[in-house]
């Protein structure tokens, strides 16, 4: 079993849809729960950084952490065609390596 | 604040060659990763470096191999290239906290032929 899986899509939905993007990992042990967006020709970029279970909101962005399923969200409201890019996720375990999911493709049609 | 810098973005190299890849972190930063990126593998960590030292390593072969300088700037060696090595080599750099996260610089973009 991976450590970290994601649904590698393409996702397409379209403008103004909520998007949501999921995540599930392995290891109880992992504590820090990481967001990034890569545009094409781009490295990724980070959009949310959480530590706990439960919600952080940042504008259009809601990252979600559940972790007694080992599950964790990030949930776009309001989609543009400039969300159009590779949704990365990532977790870490203090003083570890870094793991990330393969990434989902969304495709943000207008 | 200036994010992370990669040079050169773009190399096309042959079969054989080696090449050397460079990244500034983002200022203050003493922390610098190395990952590779193909749409195959995704990211596979390569190596991070804190204050000039080997911190972690992946699973790669030994030609690769990286060094860190003491402005916290480092680089990265391919030996021996191989057509599997054409990828999108990401540095990433992290402030002092084991709980930071990464911060991406754009990556250079290599191909062997």
């Amino acid at each position: 079993q991976k450590e970290v899986e994601q649904d590698p899509g393409p996702l397409s939905v379209p403008e103004g849809a909520i998007v949501s993007l999921n995540c599930t990992y392995s290891n109880s042990a992992f504590q820090y729960f990481m967001w990034y967006r890569q545009y094409s020709r781009k490295g990724p970029e980070l959009l949310m950084y959480t530590y706990s279970s439960g919600n952080k909101e940042d504008g259009r962005f809601t990252a979600q952490v559940d972790k007694s399923s080992k599950y964790i969200s990030l949930f776009i409201r309001d989609s543009q065609p400039s969300d159009s890019a590779t949704y990365l996720c990532a977790i870490l375990n203090y003083g570890q390596n870094f793991v990330f999911g393969p990434g989902t493709r969304l495709s943000v049609l207008p | 604040k200036a994010g992370v810098t990669q040079t050169p973005r773009y190399l096309i190299k042959t079969r054989g060659q080696q090449v050397t890849l460079s990244c500034s972190p983002i200022s203050g930063h003493r922390s610098v990763s190395w990952y590779q990126q193909t749409p195959g593998q995704g990211l596979q960590f390569l190596f991070e470096y804190f204050s000039e030292t080997q911190r972690n390593k992946g699973n790669f072969p030994g030609r690769f191999s990286g060094r860190q300088f003491s402005n916290s700037r480092s680089e990265m060696n391919v030996s021996t290239l191989e057509l599997g090595d054409s990828a999108l080599y990401l540095c990433a750099s992290r402030a002092t906290e084991d709980n930071s996260p990464l911060h991406f610089g754009n990556g250079t973009r290599l191909t062997v032929t």
